[in-house]
């Protein structure tokens, strides 16, 4: 069983510019949500995808953005980084139903760095 | 507002001892709680969770506590080894606008001496 992957694993960007993160989820999970990780801080919930659309957001601006793919695999877009974007961004895959229903899996992250 | 509150940023406990940590939330609507553990540069690692219908679930060395009352969770190691060492993550999750989202606390950092 494959887990969740992230790539890439560090970024440096400049602000202004847009960055794309990718996720593909642990085999089997057809759920994907994004969180940002600030230093000292725990994960907070950018978004979630199931089956393709966005299936709830939390507090982030319209230039987060994502997509999720037919083999559920995610993207994580934002576009005119600013210096408060550079984050650990985590995503978590799961199942949308059974026992593992409220479980979510963590790849391993994507550091971003904003100059 | 921080629904989720672990208040103890660290915690350090000698190895073969029983090591506490504690969570304490805020919203009636979270129904399922969650542990994490993170090591530097990797991501979560899921570790036990506990349904809102219980007050207790024991996995191994594990075990976790549900208060529903004061609204305050608790997990339990014991006896602590040295690779429990990480920092640790209380999360609680609720079904908001059709998304299962996941609201962490801040964390604590476990260190286990020798």
């Amino acid at each position: 069983e494959t887990g969740v992957t992230q790539s890439p694993t560090h970024l440096i960007k400049t602000r202004g510019q847009q960055v794309t993160l990718r996720c593909s989820s642990q085999s089997g999970h057809n759920t994907v949500s994004w969180y940002q990780q600030a230093l000292g801080q725990g994960p907070q919930f950018i978004f979630q995808y199931y089956r393709e659309e966005e299936n709830g957001r939390g507090n982030f601006p319209p230039r987060f953005s994502g997509l999720q793919f037919p083999n559920y695999s995610s993207e994580l877009n934002v576009n005119a980084l600013e210096l408060d974007d550079s984050a650990l961004y985590l995503c978590a895959s799961s199942p949308s139903s059974g026992i593992s229903y409220n479980e979510q899996f963590f790849g391993p992250g994507t550091r971003l760095t904003v100059l | 507002d921080q629904q989720v509150k672990q208040n103890s940023p660290s915690l350090s406990v000698q190895e073969g001892r029983i090591s506490i940590l504690n969570c304490d939330y805020t919203n009636s609507m979270f129904d399922y709680f969650l542990w994490y553990k993170k090591y530097p540069a990797e991501g979560p690692t899921f570790l036990i969770s506990i349904s809102s219908i219980k007050d207790k679930n024991e996995d191994g060395r594990f075990t976790v506590f549900l208060n529903k009352s004061a609204k305050h969770l608790s997990l339990h190691i014991v006896p602590s080894q040295p690779g429990d060492s990480a920092v640790y993550f209380c999360a609680a999750s609720a079904i908001i606008q059709g998304a299962q989202k996941l609201v962490f606390g801040q964390g604590t950092r476990l260190t286990i001496n020798p």
